[in-house]
């Protein structure tokens, strides 16, 4: 199985500043055949399921605003907001679906400072 | 529009079963395999399998294998997961989740998701 290692656990960051999550992988979930990376980052806010934000590492979901960005390749990735709003505290997770099972990290925690 | 909206929370004692439902909308059924993906309370995602509604072909993941079943029923477009031999690690909320497929693949990240079924054991 792929496993997904997310950093930090945790992260408060003033509104308005910038806040970066990372994921990780045990393998590369670049597929060579076509140059993607099978890597999707999802959005829980409490009490709701989860939410696509990006998928194919960098290309966000429809309705997603372009303060969340994605990027990175292979094993390493990124998941960026560029001015955070007080709506962005919430979970966030990656996934990887190059292989079954399709496995997620374990989850960051953004909070406001 | 899309939508997957689950049966409501279940209270089970442990041994027992669970057999949730997911009903779907606004899409052909038939044209997109349904997950199930799993939440335990204030832990992280665990993907359990999935259901290929045009034929009810399965995976399931090895974690769960010979204990849950998924299948279909294609004339109300609903999708079911049945967990069996349930203990108190069960506890959880149970999602179902529609990949992105066209007519040769699927692209296994998920949107939408239903709203999650609590399906807790106690004794």
């Amino acid at each position: 199985d792929i496993v997904m290692t997310q950093s930090p656990d945790s992260l408060a960051v003033s509104l308005g500043e910038g806040a970066t999550i990372y994921c990780k992988s045990s393998q590369s979930v670049l597929y060579t055949s076509n140059n993607k990376n099978y890597l999707a980052w999802y959005q829980q806010k409490p009490g709701q399921p989860p939410k696509l934000l990006i998928y194919w590492a960098s290309i966000r979901a429809s309705g997603v605003p372009d303060r969340f960005s994605g990027s990175g390749s292979g094993t390493d990735f990124t998941l960026t907001i560029s001015s955070l709003q007080a709506e962005d505290v919430a979970l966030y997770y990656c996934q990887q679906y190059y292989s079954s099972p399709y496995t997620f990290g374990q989850g960051t925690k953004l909070e406001i400072k | 529009q899309v939508q997957l909206v689950q049966s409501g929370a279940e209270v089970k004692k442990p041994g027992a079963s669970v057999k949730v439902s997911c009903k779907t909308s606004g899409y052909t059924f038939t044209d997109y395999f349904i997950h199930w993906v799993r939440q335990a309370p204030g832990q992280g995602l665990e993907w359990m399998g999935w259901i290929n509604p045009n034929n009810g072909g399965t995976s399931y993941a090895q974690k769960f294998q010979g204990r849950v079943t998924m299948t279909r029923d294609t004339s109300i477009s609903t999708a079911y997961m049945e967990l069996n031999r349930l203990t108190f690690d069960d506890t959880a909320v149970y999602y179902c989740a529609r990949p992105d497929c066209s007519s040769t693949s699927c692209r296994n990240w998920f949107d939408p998701w239903g709203q999650g079924t609590l399906v807790t054991v106690s004794s």
